[in-house]
C-alpha cells in the first residue's frame, strides 16, 4: 500500500519568502503525482500534474518536481503571497490516487 | 462551464440512518471518484464509477456504495452510519488524468 508523507506539517514563513514544501511516497510505481491546495472546509483545487516520465512541472510562481525513483517530490512556491495561505496536499497516483497529510502553510503579511 | 457541484452542502444525522450524497462531475467528464477526508488528514479513496461501473474501490465497508448515472453525476450511499463516519466527503471527476474536486459535503454523525 501507497504511504505518502509530507514535510513539514505546518510552515509560517514572511511575506515574499521562497519556500520549499516536501512529499515522499513509498511506492515509486506511479503514472503520475499531482498536488493540490485546499482551503479550509472546502474541496481541492488542482495546482500541477506532473507525468511519470516529466521531472518538473511549472505554473506561475509554482514549479513541482519529481523524482520517481527515490519517491521524492518537491514543490516550490516562489515569492510567497498570503493568499498563498492553504494546506497543500501530494498525491501520486498508483490504481488510485493517495493522499499525503498535506504541510499547512501560513504567509504573514 | 460549472465545475464539479455536490449536494447537500452540511448535514446531520444519527447513528445507524442512512444517507445519500450528491455529485454532478464537471461538463464533460465521464469519471467520478469518492473521497472521506477526517479533519486533519488527507482524502481517503472511497472509490471511482465509469461508465455507471464502479472501476476501483478503496479500503471501505460494503456500507458504503454508489452509483453512476447516464448523464455521468453519481451518488454515494452510506448505510447504518457510524460515529466514526463524520467526515468531509470530497467528489471528483476527471476525463483524463487530471482530478478536479468539489466543495464537498459535511456529514456529521451524532
Amino acid at each position: 500500500k501507497q504511504e505518502v508523507t509530507q514535510i513539514p506539517a505546518a510552515l509560517s514563513v514572511p511575506e515574499g519568502e521562497n519556500l520549499v514544501l516536501n512529499c515522499s511516497f513509498t511506492d515509486s510505481a506511479i503514472y503520475n503525482l499531482q498536488w493540490f491546495r485546499q482551503d479550509p472546509g472546502k474541496g481541492l483545487t488542482s495546482l500541477l500534474l506532473i507525468q511519470s516520465s516529466q521531472r518538473e512541472q511549472t505554473s506561475g510562481r509554482l514549479n513541482a518536481s519529481l523524482d520517481k525513483s527515490s519517491g521524492r517530490s518537491t514543490l516550490y512556491i516562489a515569492a510567497s503571497q498570503p493568499g498563498d495561505s492553504a494546506t497543500y496536499l501530494c498525491a501520486p497516483l498508483c490504481n488510485q490516487f493517495y493522499f499525503g497529510t498535506g504541510t499547512s502553510l501560513t504567509v504573514i503579511p | 462551464d460549472a465545475g464539479v457541484t455536490q449536494s447537500p452542502t452540511h448535514l446531520i444525522k444519527t447513528r445507524g440512518q442512512q444517507v445519500t450524497l450528491r455529485c454532478s462531475p464537471k461538463s464533460g467528464h465521464d469519471t467520478v471518484s469518492w473521497y472521506q477526508q477526517a479533519l486533519g488528514q488527507g482524502p481517503q479513496f472511497i472509490f471511482q464509477y465509469y461508465e455507471e461501473e464502479e472501476r476501483q474501490r478503496g479500503n471501505f465497508p460494503d456500507r458504503f456504495s454508489g452509483h453512476q448515472f447516464p448523464n455521468y453525476s453519481s451518488e454515494l450511499n452510506v448505510n447504518a452510519l457510524l460515529l466514526g463516519d463524520s467526515a468531509l466527503y470530497l467528489c471528483a471527476s476527471s476525463l483524463f488524468e487530471t482530478q478536479y474536486f468539489g466543495p464537498g459535503t459535511r456529514l456529521l454523525v451524532l
